[in-house]
């Protein structure tokens, strides 16, 4: 079993739509929890970061995190062209920065 | 966020060379830093954690003296691939944290190496 695994898509949405990444981990030590873009060809870039239960929103983006089921969800509101890309779910332990990164969904988004 | 830099970007080499890549932290110091590697459609895979001033932490199958990791200051680490192959072609990625940060890393643009 991976310890982080994401569904690796593609994931394809109509501009302006709801797209939904999803994301379980097998460490229940993992405190801290990470979504990054990756554009092709580039390093990641974070977008969110979320380290207790519940939502978090930041614009466009909302992460979701649920520890009893180790669970991390990431939605993009009224996508763009612009949000394709890979999209990398990534869990921690504490503040070490060694971070485990599952295998990444890409998000497909269609004008 | 903070500055992680990154060079170079890209290098090209023969089979039997070694190749240097630094990491940099631009606007804090680091005293760990990561080093992924990237294969193509794959997820980044941790190879080493870069401890300066100390021996680096090689992940389960990395080959430590094929990958030699020198962290010598606060502000730079790097990676030396020696004795490259073609299969050692790869996007290698370095990460840094900040000191009493949350965890989150930030990485530097990579560095794409191709061995002939």
């Amino acid at each position: 079993q991976k310890e982080v695994e994401q569904n690796s898509g593609p994931l394809s949405v109509p501009e302006g739509a709801i797209a939904s990444l999803n994301c379980t981990y097998s460490d229940r030590g993992s405190q801290s929890f990470f979504w990054y873009r990756q554009y092709s060809g580039k390093s990641p870039e974070l977008i969110m970061s979320i380290y207790s239960n519940g939502d978090k929103e930041d614009g466009r983006f909302t992460a979701q995190l649920n520890k009893a089921s180790q669970y991390v969800s990431l939605l993009i509101r009224d996508s763009q062209p612009s949000d394709s890309a890979t999209y990398l779910c990534a869990g921690g332990r504490g503040n070490t920065g060694k971070l485990i990164f599952g295998q990444g969904t890409t998000l497909q988004v269609k004008p | 966020g903070a500055v992680v830099s990154q060079h170079p970007s890209w290098v090209i080499c023969k089979s039997g060379t070694s190749v240097k890549i630094e990491c940099r932290s631009l606007d804090f110091q680091a005293t760990t830093m990561f080093w992924y590697r990237q294969f193509p459609k794959q997820s980044l895979m941790l190879m080493a954690t870069s401890n300066e001033g100390s021996k680096a932490t090689y992940e389960q199958g990395v080959e430590k003296d094929k990958f030699l990791i020198n962290h010598a200051s606060l502000t730079l680490s790097t990676l030396t691939v020696t004795s490259a192959h073609p299969e050692d072609s790869s996007f290698y990625i370095c990460s840094a944290g900040t000191s009493g940060g949350t965890g989150e890393l930030f990485f530097g643009e990579g560095s794409r190496l191709t061995v002939l």
